[in-house]
């Protein structure tokens, strides 16, 4: 079983959509979580991190249930440019390793 | 603030040959890791400094794979002799503090043929 699961997608949503990624860690250790953005041949790049009470950031929003090992991304409004890869992390306190997920591709059309 | 940089962008090279990638962090960052991405597998962790000193290299998948950050600031990582299963994207990470964001470079794509 992998250590972080996502749906690979492809989502493929009109402009103006809300969408909703969802992310299983298996790990019950685990402590920090997050998700990244990856663009076609390019690099990750951290979208916002991810904390039991929730959080906002914009149009995105993020949620975390532990008893459920569950982490989501919401986002609302979905633009052109969110079309990217969304990867679900997370890390363990006693080590710096990040445990990425394969990633789930969005694609927003017009 | 120049990000972090990994040299070269794209390496082809056959079985059996030896490549060496370089990455140069954040400068003042660190902590350096290595991760690389399989064809359809998910990114995984290679190996973490700290300044020179090897924290972490529990992903090293084998003898091949050889690290080292000499002096502390750029790192390279070599493989030699290199299999067609080595063939991924390779990228480079760097941090300030442990626990805190990192930031990426834009990988070295490996090829062998």
């Amino acid at each position: 079983r992998k250590e972080v699961e996502q749906d690979p997608g492809p989502f493929n949503v009109p402009e103006g959509a809300t969408v909703a990624f969802n992310c299983t860690y298996s790990n019950s250790a685990s402590q920090s979580f997050f998700w990244y953005r990856q663009d076609c041949r390019k690099e990750p790049k951290l979208l916002m991190s991810v904390y039991s009470s929730g959080n906002e950031d914009g149009r995105f929003t993020a949620q975390l249930n532990r008893a459920s090992q569950y982490i989501s991304l919401l986002i609302r409004d979905s633009k052109l440019s969110d079309s990217a890869t969304y990867l679900c992390v997370v890390n363990m306190d006693n080590t710096d390793k990040l445990i990425f997920g394969t990633g789930t591709r969005l694609q927003v059309f017009p | 603030e120049a990000g972090v940089t990994q040299f070269p962008s794209h390496s082809v090279i056959e079985k059996g040959q030896t490549v060496t990638l370089r990455c140069d962090p954040i400068s003042g960052h660190d902590n350096l890791y290595w991760y690389r991405r399989v064809m359809g597998k998910e990114i995984k962790f290679l190996l973490h400094f700290v300044k020179e000193s090897k924290q972490d290299e529990s992903g090293m998948p084998n003898n091949r794979f050889l690290a080292e950050r000499t002096g502390g600031t750029y790192s390279t990582l070599k493989v030699q002799p290199a299999e067609l299963e080595d063939s991924g994207v390779y990228f480079c990470a760097s941090s300030q503090f442990r626990g805190s964001g990192y930031t990426f470079g834009s990988g070295t794509r490996l090829t062998v043929v």
